[in-house]
């Protein structure tokens, strides 16, 4: 059963730099069946998509995040990460990776079929 | 971007009854349609994708329909664990969108 964690502070502060990192289970981040991506839900809101990534390193990101947002991969380690560059308490929210199944091949346009349980991060001084 | 729009926004139900969610879009997306299930501080589920295939351990009294603009996500025989917010979500075109959220609550 493939399984999802997300891990990474908790808090950061106005300007500086978000870092989280997905670890998956098994060695299943080197399937090129599958891309993974990140999600993100602030306080009482909606979905919002990040971005994703192929275990090869290709990556797409939500243009609305793209000058701020970098992904990658470590298949050494079956994780994949995500930085968000010069938060604001606009980027406060649970942050959620997850598998991607693809519906058209090579691109990111898929669903998320396995999620991770979630982490907090608040953006506060 | 694909605007995703969800309605209700929020419904009371009883267990048994039968619940209808629609997710129309702001562009035709063929049945690129995806529904998910979120209790309240978990993950979302995924439950339907394609519009109307089920997810491989989800119960059959969930069912999804519809194409172009219009989708349906059917709960036949509400249960108490089903009490929960449904979002439904495109993998048409880039950026991937979600739509706002139906919160499903106990009469």
């Amino acid at each position: 059963q493939l399984q999802l964690q997300e891990s990474g502070p908790g808090l950061v502060k106005p300007s500086e730099t978000l870092s989280l990192t997905c670890t998956v289970s098994h060695d299943f981040i080197s399937s090129n069946s599958y891309f993974w991506g990140w999600i993100r839900q602030p306080p009482g809101k909606g979905l919002e998509w990040i971005g994703t990534i192929f275990y090869s390193g290709s990556t797409f990101y939500n243009p609305s995040l793209k000058s701020r947002v970098s992904m990658s991969v470590d298949t050494s380690k079956t994780q994949f990460s995500l930085k968000v560059t010069s938060v604001t308490a606009a980027d406060t929210a649970v942050y959620y990776c997850a598998r991607v199944e693809t519906v058209v091949p090579g691109t990111e346009l898929g669903y998320f079929d396995y999620w991770g349980p979630g982490t907090v991060v608040t953006v506060s001084s | 971007d694909i605007q995703m729009t969800q309605s209700p926004s929020s419904l009371s139900a009883s267990v048994g009854d039968r619940v209808s969610i629609t997710c129309r879009t702001s562009q035709s997306i063929s049945t690129y349609l995806n529904w998910y299930q979120q209790k309240s501080g978990k993950a979302p589920k995924l439950l339907i994708f394609s519009a109307s295939s089920l997810q491989s351990g989800v119960p059959s009294r969930f069912g999804g329909s519809g194409s172009g603009t219009e989708f349906t996500l059917v709960i036949s025989g509400l249960q108490p664990e089903d009490f929960a917010t449904y979002f439904c979500q495109q993998s048409y075109s880039p950026p991937l969108t979600f739509g706002g959220g139906t919160k499903v609550e106990i009469k």
